[in-house]
């Protein structure tokens, strides 16, 4: 059964710092990784989708990389600002058409 | 990319009601929607996977009588929550794929919140 795992569960940063957020899953098999973000109350918004063949994708200040054989994938936010702060979700797929597991989140907080 | 709707975004409701949520891919057939729910400060659990044009795939634990889950078209799936109770409180999201070949992950909605009081 897969399981994934999310450290920090909640992370406090001053604006300006670059962090990492870490993604870990039990089962290697994957179909693809993705990160989303939610503000609270909200709904889910994809920020970087990584297939199984890929390594990393890269969006703006958004850096995300992924270890399969590991069961790792780590998230990392250059420059942080305000904005930033939500709730970073780690999600992985089995196959194409399978449901997706949600990790438990990183709460961020990025202080002015 | 691919649309996905949810409506009603928010509703309130009686205890003992029955409440109904669409999921609409506005763009594209979902042959497959999944229904998520996430409790407050807690990641999302997924509920059910449905199939269009057949019944709908219940995680355990998830009461299917109470959690009724209609896909009639390749656009459109409904979860209607039968009698519902403040326990049933909770946001709901769900996510819809396309045809093979169509994509290659799944396309959020942005979600129902669901207060029952």
């Amino acid at each position: 059964k897969q399981e994934v795992t999310q450290i920090p569960a909640a992370l406090s940063v001053p604006e300006g710092e670059n962090l990492v957020l870490n993604c870990s899953f039990t089962d290697s098999a994957i179909y693809n990784l993705q990160w989303f973000r939610q503000d609270h109350g909200k709904g889910l918004t994809s920020l970087l989708l990584i297939q199984s063949s890929q390594r990393e994708q890269t969006s703006g200040r958004l850096n995300a990389s992924l270890d399969k054989s590991s069961g790792r994938s780590t998230l990392y936010i250059a420059a942080s600002q305000p904005g930033d702060s939500a709730t970073y979700l780690c999600a992985v797929m089995k196959t194409s058409y399978d449901k997706v597991i949600f990790g438990p989140g990183t709460s961020l907080s990025v202080i002015p | 990319g691919a649309v996905v709707s949810q409506h009603p975004s928010r509703v309130i409701c009686k205890s003992g009601t029955s409440v109904k949520i669409e999921c609409r891919s506005l763009d594209f057939q979902a042959t497959t929607m999944f229904w998520y729910r996430q409790f407050p400060k807690q990641s999302l659990m997924l509920m059910a996977t449905s199939n269009e044009g057949s019944k709908a795939t219940y995680e355990q634990g998830v009461e299917k009588d109470k959690f009724l889950i209609n896909h009639a078209s390749l656009t459109l799936s409904t979860l209607t929550v039968t009698s519902a109770h403040p326990e049933d409180s909770s946001f709901y999201i769900c996510s819809a794929t396309g045809l093979a070949g169509a994509t290659d992950t799944q396309y959020f909605g942005p979600g129902t919140r669901l207060t029952v009081l």
